[in-house]
């Protein structure tokens, strides 16, 4: 069983549309992660969320936002993309600390 | 501002030759220093969390330690499955904030 999975595992759109990235975990964990890693490997840390609540924003364009419906899932919404949002976003779960990272989603802007 | 930096940048070892990777942290108030494994085109594992300068985490061919300013992951003996990208993460006192660093990628040739 795939213990967070996100969907799609490749993304390639045009400027100026709008995506959505999905992810689900099914560990019951109550805090989910959106990280993007760029080109150079960095990997930097977006959203959290737990119970719900949206617990760290760090300073991304208000063009992403994550949507959570359940504790079980937190998408990622992308509103007018752009070439630099070109990069692999990574979702990820934990309970306490240790984070459980999904298998990435390579997303492409032309 | 809270910075993790890691060197080296990439190692290649012989099999069999043991080595490590250095860690060094900024951050205001460590809460926990931790270890990840990342493969080609997947997400990163979790390898060790180390809470307080001392500790020491084992696990096979890897042992993490931690200073009040670094942390090292000691790698005995490696194998060519020990080939990946070794990224250490910060969590700041306030237990909210993830900093990864660089990740140093190792190659362990046969």
């Amino acid at each position: 069983d795939t213990a967070v999975s996100q969907t799609p595992k490749y993304l390639v759109t045009q400027m100026g549309n709008d995506k959505s990235i999905k992810c689900e975990q099914n560990l019951g964990h109550d805090t989910m992660y959106w990280y993007k890693q760029d080109s150079k490997k960095f990997l930097k840390i977006m959203f959290s969320y737990n119970n719900k609540e949206l617990i760290i924003n760090e300073t991304v364009p208000n063009r992403f936002s994550p949507k959570s419906p359940d504790k079980a899932h937190l998408n990622l919404h992308i509103n007018s993309l752009e070439l630099g949002d070109s990069a692999v976003y990574f979702c990820a779960s934990s309970q306490v600390h240790e984070q459980f990272f999904g298998p990435g989603t390579r997303l492409t802007v032309l | 501002e809270d910075q993790v930096t890691q060197s080296p940048e990439a190692l290649r070892l012989q099999e069999g030759e043991s080595s490590s990777l250095n860690c060094s942290y900024t951050v205001s108030g460590l809460r926990g220093l931790f270890w990840y494994r990342q493969d080609p085109g997947k997400g990163p594992e979790f390898l060790f969390t180390l809470y307080s300068a001392g500790e020491e985490k084992e696990k096979e061919r890897l042992k993490a330690t931690l200073t009040k300013k670094e942390s090292f992951l000691h790698i005995t003996a490696p194998k060519p499955e020990d080939s990946a990208t070794y990224l250490c993460a910060a969590l700041d006192n306030y237990g909210q904030n993830f900093v990864f660093g660089p990740g140093t990628r190792l190659s362990v040739l046969p």
